[in-house]
Protein backbone atom coordinates (compact mmCIF):
# COMPACT_ATOMS: atom_id res chain seq x y z
CA UNK A 1 0.00 0.00 0.00
CA UNK A 2 1.07 3.63 -1.00
CA UNK A 3 1.75 6.01 1.83
CA UNK A 4 -0.20 8.48 0.44
CA UNK A 5 -3.08 7.39 -2.64
CA UNK A 6 -4.21 9.69 -5.15
CA UNK A 7 -6.85 9.06 -7.61
CA UNK A 8 -4.38 10.22 -10.89
CA UNK A 9 -7.73 11.54 -12.94
CA UNK A 10 -7.62 13.33 -15.07
CA UNK A 11 -11.08 14.86 -13.21
CA UNK A 12 -13.04 16.64 -15.30
CA UNK A 13 -15.95 19.44 -14.24
CA UNK A 14 -17.35 22.05 -16.01
CA UNK A 15 -16.55 25.61 -15.70
CA UNK A 16 -18.31 26.65 -12.55
CA UNK A 17 -18.86 23.21 -10.66
CA UNK A 18 -17.32 22.25 -7.33
CA UNK A 19 -14.01 19.97 -7.22
CA UNK A 20 -13.68 17.19 -4.83
CA UNK A 21 -10.16 15.89 -4.70
CA UNK A 22 -9.58 13.32 -2.58
CA UNK A 23 -6.34 11.50 -1.05
CA UNK A 24 -5.80 8.96 1.58
CA UNK A 25 -2.96 7.96 3.24
CA UNK A 26 -1.48 4.86 5.34
CA UNK A 27 0.63 5.98 8.60
CA UNK A 28 -2.45 6.84 11.01
CA UNK A 29 0.22 8.93 13.06
CA UNK A 30 0.18 11.31 10.68
CA UNK A 31 0.02 15.24 11.83
CA UNK A 32 -0.08 17.93 8.96
CA UNK A 33 -1.68 17.46 5.70
CA UNK A 34 -0.90 19.83 2.31
CA UNK A 35 -2.27 20.63 -0.63
CA UNK A 36 -0.19 21.53 -3.52
CA UNK A 37 -1.14 22.80 -6.87
CA UNK A 38 1.09 21.99 -9.85
CA UNK A 39 0.90 23.14 -12.88
CA UNK A 40 2.35 21.49 -16.25
CA UNK A 41 6.28 22.08 -16.14
CA UNK A 42 6.05 24.27 -13.05
CA UNK A 43 6.79 23.54 -9.45
CA UNK A 44 4.55 22.79 -6.65
CA UNK A 45 2.72 25.90 -5.20
CA UNK A 46 1.08 25.43 -1.39
CA UNK A 47 -2.57 26.25 -1.52
CA UNK A 48 -3.42 25.42 2.14
CA UNK A 49 -3.03 22.89 4.82
CA UNK A 50 -4.80 21.21 7.71
CA UNK A 51 -4.11 19.85 11.22
CA UNK A 52 -7.31 19.20 12.64
CA UNK A 53 -10.20 17.24 12.30
CA UNK A 54 -13.22 18.49 10.12
CA UNK A 55 -12.91 21.78 7.37
CA UNK A 56 -10.99 24.52 6.72
CA UNK A 57 -11.84 27.03 4.23
CA UNK A 58 -10.10 29.18 2.31
CA UNK A 59 -11.80 31.61 -0.26
CA UNK A 60 -12.83 29.31 -2.97
CA UNK A 61 -10.72 26.34 -1.50
CA UNK A 62 -12.08 24.05 1.68
CA UNK A 63 -9.81 21.21 3.14
CA UNK A 64 -11.83 18.42 4.98
CA UNK A 65 -9.80 15.82 7.15
CA UNK A 66 -10.92 13.09 8.78
CA UNK A 67 -8.22 11.20 10.69
CA UNK A 68 -10.62 8.50 11.65
CA UNK A 69 -11.21 7.43 8.37
CA UNK A 70 -7.46 8.80 6.68
CA UNK A 71 -8.51 10.92 4.35
CA UNK A 72 -8.40 14.41 3.28
CA UNK A 73 -9.95 16.07 1.02
CA UNK A 74 -10.15 19.41 -1.26
CA UNK A 75 -13.10 21.02 -2.41
CA UNK A 76 -12.76 23.62 -5.18
CA UNK A 77 -16.24 25.93 -5.25
CA UNK A 78 -16.47 27.50 -8.72
CA UNK A 79 -14.16 25.85 -10.51
CA UNK A 80 -12.37 27.88 -13.03
CA UNK A 81 -10.18 27.01 -16.22
CA UNK A 82 -7.74 28.48 -14.46
CA UNK A 83 -7.63 25.47 -11.77
CA UNK A 84 -7.10 22.98 -13.96
CA UNK A 85 -3.40 21.32 -12.90
CA UNK A 86 -2.56 18.48 -11.02
CA UNK A 87 -3.24 18.69 -7.23
CA UNK A 88 -0.58 16.96 -4.93
CA UNK A 89 -1.29 15.30 -1.24
CA UNK A 90 1.43 15.97 0.82
CA UNK A 91 1.44 14.57 4.50
CA UNK A 92 3.84 14.69 7.65
CA UNK A 93 3.65 11.11 9.00
CA UNK A 94 3.85 10.51 12.56
CA UNK A 95 7.20 9.17 12.48
CA UNK A 96 8.86 10.75 10.05
CA UNK A 97 10.62 13.74 9.98
CA UNK A 98 9.73 14.56 5.72
CA UNK A 99 6.30 15.22 4.03
CA UNK A 100 5.39 12.29 1.65
CA UNK A 101 3.46 13.80 -1.53
CA UNK A 102 1.18 11.82 -3.83
CA UNK A 103 1.68 11.07 -7.18
CA UNK A 104 -1.50 13.83 -7.64
CA UNK A 105 -4.15 14.43 -9.45
CA UNK A 106 -4.97 16.04 -12.78
CA UNK A 107 -8.24 18.40 -12.65
CA UNK A 108 -9.50 19.46 -15.93
CA UNK A 109 -11.92 22.43 -15.91
CA UNK A 110 -13.89 22.46 -18.87
CA UNK A 111 -15.67 25.44 -20.42
CA UNK B 1 10.20 39.73 -2.90
CA UNK B 2 11.52 37.01 -0.79
CA UNK B 3 12.20 33.62 -3.15
CA UNK B 4 13.87 30.41 -4.11
CA UNK B 5 15.43 30.76 -6.84
CA UNK B 6 17.25 27.40 -9.31
CA UNK B 7 19.96 27.80 -11.77
CA UNK B 8 19.80 26.67 -14.86
CA UNK B 9 16.10 26.26 -15.24
CA UNK B 10 17.17 23.89 -18.13
CA UNK B 11 20.41 21.88 -18.12
CA UNK B 12 21.05 19.26 -20.62
CA UNK B 13 24.02 17.15 -20.15
CA UNK B 14 25.49 13.78 -21.72
CA UNK B 15 25.65 10.49 -20.27
CA UNK B 16 28.20 10.82 -17.13
CA UNK B 17 28.96 14.55 -17.61
CA UNK B 18 28.87 15.64 -14.46
CA UNK B 19 26.27 18.45 -13.59
CA UNK B 20 25.51 20.79 -10.61
CA UNK B 21 22.40 22.48 -9.94
CA UNK B 22 21.90 25.76 -7.43
CA UNK B 23 19.22 26.81 -5.57
CA UNK B 24 19.59 30.58 -3.25
CA UNK B 25 16.93 31.74 -0.87
CA UNK B 26 16.00 35.28 0.27
CA UNK B 27 13.51 33.72 2.54
CA UNK B 28 16.22 33.18 5.25
CA UNK B 29 14.66 29.78 6.33
CA UNK B 30 17.26 27.03 8.32
CA UNK B 31 16.09 24.33 5.76
CA UNK B 32 16.72 23.62 2.73
CA UNK B 33 15.69 20.38 0.72
CA UNK B 34 16.06 18.61 -2.81
CA UNK B 35 13.74 16.52 -4.49
CA UNK B 36 13.63 14.99 -7.69
CA UNK B 37 10.07 14.84 -10.11
CA UNK B 38 9.87 12.20 -12.85
CA UNK B 39 6.86 13.06 -14.83
CA UNK B 40 3.97 11.98 -13.77
CA UNK B 41 5.33 11.00 -10.19
CA UNK B 42 5.14 12.36 -6.78
CA UNK B 43 8.13 14.44 -5.69
CA UNK B 44 11.10 12.11 -3.84
CA UNK B 45 12.90 13.70 -1.24
CA UNK B 46 16.59 12.92 -2.05
CA UNK B 47 18.34 14.63 1.08
CA UNK B 48 17.58 17.94 3.39
CA UNK B 49 19.20 20.40 5.31
CA UNK B 50 18.86 21.59 8.94
CA UNK B 51 21.23 24.65 9.13
CA UNK B 52 24.27 22.74 8.55
CA UNK B 53 22.91 19.38 9.31
CA UNK B 54 23.27 17.37 6.35
CA UNK B 55 20.07 14.51 6.29
CA UNK B 56 20.53 11.78 3.24
CA UNK B 57 17.42 9.72 2.18
CA UNK B 58 18.32 5.89 2.69
CA UNK B 59 17.26 5.10 -1.06
CA UNK B 60 18.98 7.93 -2.55
CA UNK B 61 21.78 6.82 -4.59
CA UNK B 62 25.65 8.13 -3.95
CA UNK B 63 25.68 9.30 -7.60
CA UNK B 64 23.97 12.39 -6.03
CA UNK B 65 25.70 14.59 -3.46
CA UNK B 66 24.76 17.93 -2.19
CA UNK B 67 26.59 20.97 -0.54
CA UNK B 68 25.03 24.47 1.85
CA UNK B 69 28.15 26.54 2.10
CA UNK B 70 25.62 29.29 3.52
CA UNK B 71 22.28 30.14 4.96
CA UNK B 72 21.17 30.90 1.50
CA UNK B 73 23.04 28.73 -0.83
CA UNK B 74 22.70 24.79 -1.66
CA UNK B 75 23.69 22.36 -4.48
CA UNK B 76 22.86 19.51 -6.10
CA UNK B 77 25.74 17.76 -7.66
CA UNK B 78 25.29 15.06 -9.63
CA UNK B 79 28.69 12.86 -10.57
CA UNK B 80 27.82 10.88 -13.42
CA UNK B 81 24.26 11.18 -14.33
CA UNK B 82 22.73 8.51 -16.26
CA UNK B 83 19.73 8.39 -18.38
CA UNK B 84 17.20 7.49 -15.52
CA UNK B 85 18.54 10.55 -14.30
CA UNK B 86 16.56 12.59 -16.47
CA UNK B 87 14.03 14.79 -14.24
CA UNK B 88 12.77 17.72 -12.81
CA UNK B 89 15.18 18.88 -9.75
CA UNK B 90 13.12 21.19 -7.21
CA UNK B 91 14.64 23.18 -4.64
CA UNK B 92 12.83 23.89 -1.16
CA UNK B 93 12.95 25.70 2.05
CA UNK B 94 11.04 25.59 5.35
CA UNK B 95 11.40 28.14 7.94
CA UNK B 96 11.85 25.03 10.78
CA UNK B 97 12.60 21.16 10.10
CA UNK B 98 9.97 19.31 9.18
CA UNK B 99 8.01 17.30 11.88
CA UNK B 100 9.27 19.96 14.30
CA UNK B 101 7.88 18.68 17.68
CA UNK B 102 5.11 20.74 18.10
CA UNK B 103 1.94 20.49 14.98
CA UNK B 104 1.07 23.87 16.48
CA UNK B 105 4.10 25.72 15.44
CA UNK B 106 2.75 24.34 11.90
CA UNK B 107 -0.15 26.30 11.99
CA UNK B 108 2.26 29.40 11.72
CA UNK B 109 3.72 27.79 8.63
CA UNK B 110 7.15 27.00 10.20
CA UNK B 111 7.22 23.60 8.25
CA UNK B 112 5.84 24.91 5.03
CA UNK B 113 7.91 23.89 2.01
CA UNK B 114 8.06 27.03 -0.18
CA UNK B 115 9.48 25.70 -3.83
CA UNK B 116 11.66 27.09 -6.47
CA UNK B 117 10.56 26.77 -9.95
CA UNK B 118 13.07 23.73 -10.49
CA UNK B 119 15.30 22.68 -12.99
CA UNK B 120 15.04 20.02 -15.72
CA UNK B 121 17.71 17.93 -16.41
CA UNK B 122 18.57 16.43 -19.75
CA UNK B 123 20.41 13.39 -20.17
CA UNK B 124 21.51 12.43 -23.63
Amino acid sequence: QKEVEQNSGPLSVPEGAIASLNCTYSDRGSQSFFWYRQYSGKSPELIMFIYSNGDKEDGRFTAQLNKASQYVSLLIRDSQPSDSATYLCAVLAGTASKLTFGTGTRLQVTL
Amino acid sequence: DAMVIQNPRYQVTQFGKPVTLSCSQTLNHNVMYWYQQKSSQAPKLLFHYYDKDFNNEADTPDNFQSRRPNTSFCFLDIRSPGLGDAAMYLCATSRDQVGSPSPFTSAAGANVLTFGAGSRLTVL
